[in-house]
């Protein structure tokens, strides 16, 4: 089972270069979402999606963009880095919002 | 604005004390509250998904009740081991996303 897959597991970025995280599920969940954890901060939610075609904003959206063309895949676009954007971050899948979350094993990204 | 509290932020205990700790969470527009433990380099698992006023639930040493009028709820450990050792995140749902609190950190020592 492979649950949530997460890619890269580790990225170095200059100032200014633009990536991809990716994140795609194989439990046929609706529900992801994308979070990035600072020390002190907990998980703070920066996109999410009810299903396929649909996103919207969380806590901490400047900076990122996403879409949801297939159920499986959710994946976090970094426009222009900034050291700010320094942090860990985890995509999540839910079967709706009455069920647990599950987790990728986190991208570690730091922006020079 | 949605504001989940978590307290204490880190804790302390010798193995075999009991503890607990509290996540507060806005009442209003309220669909589930989930417990997540989460060690060190690895990914956060869920513990629990309550969703009804009253909710109680139990997993061995652990469990949480949940309090949707006043909007908090509380884990407990019985008996804590130092495996027990790790970060316990609360996340309030409503109909559309999940908000996290910063966490507390629980440290178990033998």
């Amino acid at each position: 089972n492979a649950g949530v897959t997460q890619t890269p597991k580790f990225q170095v970025l200059k100032t200014g270069q633009s990536m991809t995280l990716q994140c795609a599920q194989d439990m046929n969940h609706e529900y992801m979402s994308w979070y990035r954890q600072d020390p002190g901060m907990g998980l703070r939610l920066i996109h999410y999606s009810v299903g396929a075609g649909i996103t919207d904003q969380g806590e901490v959206p400047n900076g990122y963009n996403v879409s949801r063309s297939t159920t499986e895949d959710f994946p976090l676009r970094l426009l222009s880095a900034a050291p700010s954007q320094t942090s860990v971050y985890f995509c999540a899948s839910m079967r709706g919002m009455n069920t647990e979350a599950f987790f990728g094993q986190g991208t570690r990204l730091t922006v020079v | 604005i949605l504001n989940v509290e978590q307290s204490p932020q880190s804790l302390h205990v010798q193995e075999g004390d009991s503890t607990n700790f509290t996540c507060s969470f806005p009442s209003s527009n309220f669909y589930a509250l989930h417990w997540y433990r989460w060690e060190t380099a690895k990914s956060p698992e869920a513990l629990f998904v309550m969703t009804l006023n009253g909710d109680e639930k139990k997993k061995g040493r652990i469990s949480a009740t949940l309090n949707t009028k006043e909007g908090y709820s509380y884990l407990y450990i019985k008996g804590s081991q130092p495996e027990d050792s790790a970060t316990y995140l609360c996340a309030f749902g409503n109909n559309n996303d999940m908000r996290f609190g910063a966490g507390t950190r629980l440290t178990v020592k033998p």
